[in-house]
């Protein structure tokens, strides 16, 4: 099992450019999630889908959209990249039972908007 | 959700139990604590979590007080590779976020 797998792992844009980041997982969860993680700093949710077909906002949503394309994959797009946006960006899953909120990490895809 | 304390950070010898205390003084019925640690800048990795009995499984334990204002994880033989940045958060029952503080760096010394 590959668990979480986010691709790319590494990106340059510049400001202005647009880039969609994709996320994928193998493990049959229901619920998929998009952090970003800025220097010294802990997670903030951007959004996430609690089920195929529904997504919400998180914490910081702004400058960004996502699409949940089906049970395995949920893409974060970034439409005009700024460089408040440069962050290292984590795709997460979970079952989620409602009790339960083991959620699983990928490797992290790190942005630079120069 | 309740928000939660940690030390920003902590040493600890090889082979010693780390003990990482958290403080959630306003912590409801209903959340639970959660503990997850990023090694280095891995994605954050799930420990354990409890509710208000103490919980052991193969990485740690977590004791809760009976309050459940405070909580330790519990590494009881840590290792060079249990370095790392800890984070310990409430989640409400159904809720669809873990809000990630700042943690605890443990570093631990050979």
């Amino acid at each position: 099992n590959a668990g979480v797998t986010q691709t790319p792992k590494f990106q340059v844009l510049k400001t202005g450019q647009s880039m969609t980041l994709q996320c994928a997982q193998d493990m049959n969860h229901n619920s998929m999630y998009w952090y970003r993680q800025d220097p010294g700093m802990g997670l903030r949710l951007i959004y996430y889908s609690a089920s195929e077909g529904t997504t919400d906002k998180g914490e910081v949503p702004n400058g960004y959209n996502v699409s949940r394309l089906n049970k395995r994959e949920f893409s974060l797009r970034l439409e005009s990249a700024a460089p408040s946006q440069t962050s290292v960006y984590f795709c997460a899953s979970s079952v989620y039972r409602g009790d339960t909120g083991e959620l699983f990490f990928g490797e992290g895809s790190r942005l630079t908007v120069l | 959700d309740a928000k939660t304390t940690q030390p920003p950070s902590m040493d600890c010898a090889e082979g010693r139990a780390a003990n990482l205390p958290c403080n959630h003084s306003t912590i409801s019925g209903n959340e639970y604590v959660y503990w997850y640690r990023q090694i280095h800048s891995q994605g954050p990795q799930y420990i354990i979590h409890g509710l208000k009995n103490n919980e052991t499984n193969e990485m740690a334990s977590l004791i809760i007080t009976e309050d459940r204002k405070s909580s330790t994880l519990i590494l009881p033989h840590a290792t060079l590779r249990d370095t790392a940045v800890y984070y310990c958060i409430v989640r409400q029952t159904g809720a669809n976020n873990l809000f990630f503080g700042t943690g605890t760096r443990l570093t631990v010394i050979p």
